[in-house]
């Protein structure tokens, strides 16, 4: 079955890096483009972007353009999400996301905390 | 953030029936197909519906949705209380916001 296992929880000063992996297992890595959602506690989820695994391609929300990088290693199947910059307000839940048609998958989510 | 709108909150007893709607725009709602997630405390959303009125597999089939323009809705009848939750619907969005949108969400309490 479809699985999507994250990094574990993060805390982080303001303007730093956080970078969250994704292992997926279960179906071909390089069928499925993986997004990234965030979730601020109290809050709807809120879509970042995603990648094309087999091509690498990268689409971003507007609003984290020049922020956010998305990345893969085909050879172990995961996916990694790098924000920078941080500040309080991104403090949330990371999901890495399979979004299919009929279905998707969610990983278990990522806790990132920014604190000083 | 979240371009799709939707009531903070619908309530109901058990067995009722609450709907909760989504408004949207030409480039999203108006474009795309709807898809509604239910979100339980402390996991993550779960797919409810997709492509505006499709249940995945081991959906009850008291949960229906529908599109009509730059609107839409999700209906839960016979309301259970395993049903409170939040629910959000999401589309693709052809603009620059996206191009995958959330709404605000809708916490259903069953009385």
């Amino acid at each position: 079955q479809v699985q999507l296992v994250q990094s574990g929880a993060e805390v982080k000063k303001p303007g730093a890096s956080v970078k969250v992996s994704c292992k997926t297992s279960g179906y071909t890595f390089t069928s499925y483009n993986i997004n990234w959602v965030r979730q601020a506690p109290g809050q709807g989820p809120e879509w970042m972007g995603g990648m094309d695994p087999d091509s690498g391609n990268t689409g971003y929300a507007q609003r984290f353009q020049g922020r956010v990088s998305m990345t893969r290693d085909t050879a172990i199947g995961t996916a990694y999400m790098e924000l920078s910059g941080l500040r309080s307000e991104d403090t949330a839940t990371y999901y890495c996301v399979l979004i299919l048609t009929d279905s998707d998958y969610w990983g278990q989510g990522t806790l990132v905390t920014v604190s000083p | 953030q979240s371009v799709l709108t939707q009531p903070p909150s619908a309530s109901g007893t058990p067995g009722q029936r609450v709907t909760i709607s989504c408004s949207g725009s030409r480039s999203n709602i108006g474009t795309n197909f709807v898809n509604w997630y239910q979100q339980l405390p402390g996991t993550a959303p779960k797919l409810l519906i997709h492509s505006n009125n499709q249940r995945p597999s081991g959906v009850p089939d008291r949960f229906s949705g529908s599109k009509s323009g730059t609107s839409a809705s999700l209906a839960i009848s016979g309301l259970q209380s395993e049903d409170e939750a939040d629910y959000f619907c999401a589309a693709w969005d052809d603009s620059l916001e996206g191009p995958y949108v959330f709404g605000t969400g809708t916490r259903v309490s069953v009385l």
